[in-house]
């Protein structure tokens, strides 16, 4: 069964902290995403991958980076963490024009304190 | 700007009770419309991909059918395992591959 991994479910960090969070796929796909979920705002990308060592900003970028070294691996990393960056962190992957969507993580739930 | 906009926000329905969620959209040139079911504390699962007016998708209780506007996910006698957090979301042709989510439909399904 193919599968998107998160290395942690839930996570709580101080305020300061840099924070690296880590997502791994076994499908090969090309594409590589970093959405953050909240009540009624939906899921936003912070940003996504399309190749190794390639990146392009989403739509909230301010206050995360992200890394892909190798094809299978995409990590997001918040600089400083901030209360405001308190959320659920949703990982995906898909396959160039892929027809199935994206397939998603388990998600991890960042709680900034 | 893509924009998708889901309503109702919650809906609640008893076990056998057929109804519809809606999807409307507004997107630069649909490349595709998706369906996700996400369950409370987990990622979204695909369902659907629709990709022009008039097709239709069935899995199981569900269907999805799509308009140059909008798109409705029909659930036909729906049992409490059905009950969930529903996404849709478009994918436009120009650009990248970012997909737009709506803020989704959470249903409930009473025994």
């Amino acid at each position: 069964d193919v599968k998107v991994t998160q290395s942690s479910r839930y996570l709580v960090k101080r305020t300061g902290e840099k924070v690296f969070l880590e997502c791994v796929q076994d499908m090969d796909h090309e594409n590589m995403f970093w959405y953050r979920q909240d009540p009624g705002l939906g899921l936003r990308l912070i940003y996504f991958s399309y190749d190794v060592k390639m990146k392009e900003k989403g739509d909230i970028p301010e206050g995360y980076s992200v890394s892909r070294e190798k094809k299978e691996r995409f990590s997001l990393i918040l600089e400083s963490a901030s209360t405001n960056q308190t959320s659920m962190y949703l990982c995906a992957s898909s396959l160039v024009q892929g027809a199935g969507g994206y397939t998603f993580g388990s998600g991890t739930r960042l709680t900034v304190v | 700007e893509d924009q998708v906009t889901q309503s109702p926000e919650a809906l609640r329905l008893q076990e056998g009770e057929s109804s519809s969620l809606n999807c409307s959209y507004t997107v630069s040139g649909l490349r595709g419309l998706f369906w996700y079911r996400q369950d409370p504390g987990k990622g979204p699962e695909f369902l659907f991909t629709l990709y022009s007016a008039g097709e239709e998708k069935e899995k199981e209780r569900l269907k999805a059918t799509l308009t140059k506007k909008e798109s409705f996910l029909h659930i036909t006698a729906p049992k409490p395992e059905d009950s969930a957090t529903y996404l849709c979301a478009v994918q436009a042709y120009f650009g990248n591959e970012k997909l737009t989510f709506g803020t989704g439909t959470r249903l409930t399904i009473i025994p």
